[in-house]
């Protein structure tokens, strides 16, 4: 199936603990994205990346830390995770950068106990 | 969400049309998208407006006025399917940023 898929699905972890989300994309597409949505559904955009390379870094405290090996793959590391780092983590990938469609990743429910 | 804004929450009825507004800051503004949001899942694309004017595909339409800094989303044969969020998302100097969504109800 061609899509943008992320492991794992749900992730339950202590405070204080490091995690990484994985985020694939087998569309071809050159431009990834990581994407917060908080409990009040509100989704902000964390970071992008364009062939490997960073063209966007939001404010974001700097325990998240994304790597992109290969255009299709963007990794999401999270240092120290805290309670407030709760929420749904989305990957999504576009062609051609922000005046596309994107298509997002089913989506990485974190828990922080 | 910088600036945009759409209503929280809106109700229809089954069969009905609604109409969804977004209003944004038309600074750096170089298009605008509409996302569907069913609880659970992943947003997914509904239409992206560059230029000023209707744009309709099946039961969706998306305007766009860049002068007025306004866009609405238009549902047309309301089916108990279409409850969900509606996202308005505005493409700002090559950067998406999503305004908080409206809870679209239903009912029967």
């Amino acid at each position: 199936d061609t899509a943008v898929s992320q492991t794992p699905k749900y992730l339950v972890t202590q405070m204080g603990n490091d995690k990484s989300i994985k985020c694939e994309q087998n569309l071809g597409h050159d431009t990834m994205y990581w994407y917060k949505q908080d409990s009040k559904k509100f989704l902000k955009i964390m970071f992008s990346y364009n062939n490997k390379e960073l063209i966007i870094n939001e404010t974001v405290p700097n325990r998240f830390s994304p790597k992109s090996p290969d255009k299709a793959h963007l990794n999401l590391h999270i240092n120290s995770l805290e309670l407030g780092d709760s929420a749904v983590y989305f990957c999504a990938s576009t062609l051609g950068g922000a005046r596309n469609e994107q298509f997002f990743g089913p989506g990485t429910r974190l828990t922080v106990l | 969400g910088q600036n945009i804004d759409q209503p929280t929450e809106m109700t229809a009825t089954e069969g009905a049309i609604v109409q969804i507004n977004c209003t944004y800051q038309t600074s750096g503004f170089n298009g605008l998208f509409w996302y569907q949001q069913h609880a659970g899942e992943a947003p997914t694309f509904l239409s992206y407006n560059v230029l000023d004017g209707l744009e309709e595909k099946g039961r969706f339409s998306s305007f766009l006025s860049r002068s007025k800094g306004y866009s609405y989303l238009l549902l047309k044969e309301l089916q108990m399917k279409d409850s969900a969020s509606y996202l308005c998302a505005v493409n700002r100097d090559d950067k998406i940023i999503f305004g908080k969504g409206t809870r679209l109800h239903i009912l029967p």
